[in-house]
């Protein structure tokens, strides 16, 4: 098993433009989530999905969008970026929401100029 | 809103010392407690957790305590090694409408020193 996958690993942008982040799970988990990780803040969350076709915000939403048209795959989008979202973006699913360890994708490292 | 205070922010001790890191949480309905280990460039991955109904997990160096009443965790980790070298995240986890919401503290980044 692949676990969770991130693609890209590395992204450079220019303010305004568009890109989107794609996340795959082959643990047929129900939970999956967007984290963005910046210095000395931590992890917050920005999007998850309880499961297939739902989506709710997080803490950290603005800016972003996401879809999860297929159980194993969760897209973040950036519509407009903006040098703010300069950040590593982690991934992470989970079988339920309770009591379970999150496995986490590598991250992807996103600049924007 | 829900809120989990990490301290300290670095942490530096001596290969074969011990190691504490502390936690706070806000929400008293928060009832699961795991500890994430992210080494340089790589994801997190979870080292230890309790749940409410524990006041102590111990795997091998490492440990957590949990106070409910104060609602203070804290991860020891008992002689250090260099490869104990990382940045650690504290969570904790409160039923949210039908989802159980997971808050990150800031993180520790600790540095075993051989």
């Amino acid at each position: 098993n692949a676990g969770v996958t991130q693609t890209p690993k590395f992204r450079v942008l220019k303010t305004g433009q568009s890109m989107t982040l794609l996340c795959a799970q082959d643990m047929n988990h129900e939970y999956m989530y967007w984290y963005r990780q910046d210095p000395g803040m931590g992890l917050r969350l920005i999007h998850y999905s309880v499961g297939e076709g739902t989506t709710a915000k997080g803490e950290v939403p603005d800016g972003y969008n996401v879809s999860r048209l297929k159980k194993q795959n969760f897209l973040l989008g950036l519509e407009s970026a903006a040098p703010s979202q300069t950040s590593v973006y982690f991934c992470a699913s989970t079988e339920t929401s309770a009591y379970n360890e999150q496995f986490f994708g590598p991250g992807t490292r996103l600049t924007v100029l | 809103g829900e809120n989990v205070e990490q301290h300290p922010s670095t942490l530096s001790v001596q290969e074969g010392d011990s190691a504490v890191i502390k936690c706070t949480y806000s929400d008293s309905a928060s009832n699961y407690f795991p500890w994430y280990k992210q080494e340089l460039g790589k994801r997190p991955q979870l080292i230890i957790d309790i749940r409410s109904n524990v006041g102590e997990k111990k795997d091998q160096r490492i440990a957590v305590t949990l106070n409910k009443t104060a609602k203070h965790f804290s991860l020891h980790i008992t002689e250090t090694q260099p490869e104990d070298s990382a940045v650690y995240f504290c969570a904790a986890s409160t039923p949210s409408g039908g989802y159980n919401k997971l808050i990150f503290g800031a993180g520790t980044r600790l540095a075993v020193h051989p």
